[in-house]
């Protein structure tokens, strides 16, 4: 079967860094999406991870180890904007996406 | 302005009743979707269309139907609303004509319940 896991909720402090894991287990892969979603607010696309490795963009970076099938987000100088939900997404031989439920985030002063 | 928009912002449907949430885009974008999404799980992909003229079912699609007359437009139909529809419905769609670039937009959704 499809499987996506990610942690329900975390806590993190202003101005440090959190890493939220995602583990995923789909029919082929096509890549690794992670998407923020705010209290009542549709998801945003944040990145997409098809190769190995890690990608930064700003304040957030991306991981992915196809082999482990294993991704991370990394989000430094945390924000209070920051706080919200945060979407790991696999996507399948058929070009769907398979959703995790959503890591919660809640950022602390 | 350039995005996805989403009829109505939210609904109070008596049970068996019929209901169309209306999704338009104007970025010119070959795929829609159609998701609903509970608390304590993911998205869940009730129906989709690659291209205009084409749907596809999804992990749920039973009691919701779709059509795609053209590019722009993507209707969900609920023909005999039941409780366990009660959801926030989001749309999504995506250029899936380009190598890579697969990423899906999201409307601002609907919030739905069934009484």
């Amino acid at each position: 079967g499809q499987n996506i896991d990610q942690p329900t909720e975390m806590t993190a402090t202003e101005g440090a860094i959190v890493q939220i894991n995602c583990t995923y287990q789909t029919s082929g892969f096509n890549g690794l999406f992670w998407y923020q979603q705010h209290a009542g607010e549709a998801p945003t696309f944040l990145s997409y991870n098809v190769l190995d490795g890690l990608e930064e963009k700003g304040r957030f970076s991306s991981f992915l180890s196809r082999s482990k099938g294993y991704s991370y987000l990394l989000l430094k100088e945390l924000q209070m904007k920051d706080s919200a939900s945060y979407l790991c997404a696999s996507m399948d031989s058929n070009y769907q996406l398979i959703w995790g439920a959503g890591t919660k985030l809640i950022i602390k002063p | 302005i350039a995005g996805i928009t989403q009829a109505p912002t939210s609904q109070i449907l008596a049970a068996g009743r019929r209901m169309t949430l209306r999704c338009t885009q104007d970025m010119r974008h070959n795929a829609m979707y159609w998701y609903r999404q509970d608390l304590g799980l993911g998205l869940r992909l009730i129906h989709y269309s690659n291209t205009a003229g084409t749907t596809g079912k999804g992990e749920v699609p039973d009691g919701y139907s779709v059509s795609r007359a053209n590019t722009d437009d993507f209707p969900l139909t609920l023909a005999s609303a039941v409780p366990s529809q009660t959801s926030v419905y989001f749309c999504a769609s995506s250029d899936s004509s380009l190598a890579g670039a697969d990423t899906q937009y999201f409307g601002p959704g609907t919030r739905l319940t069934v009484l």
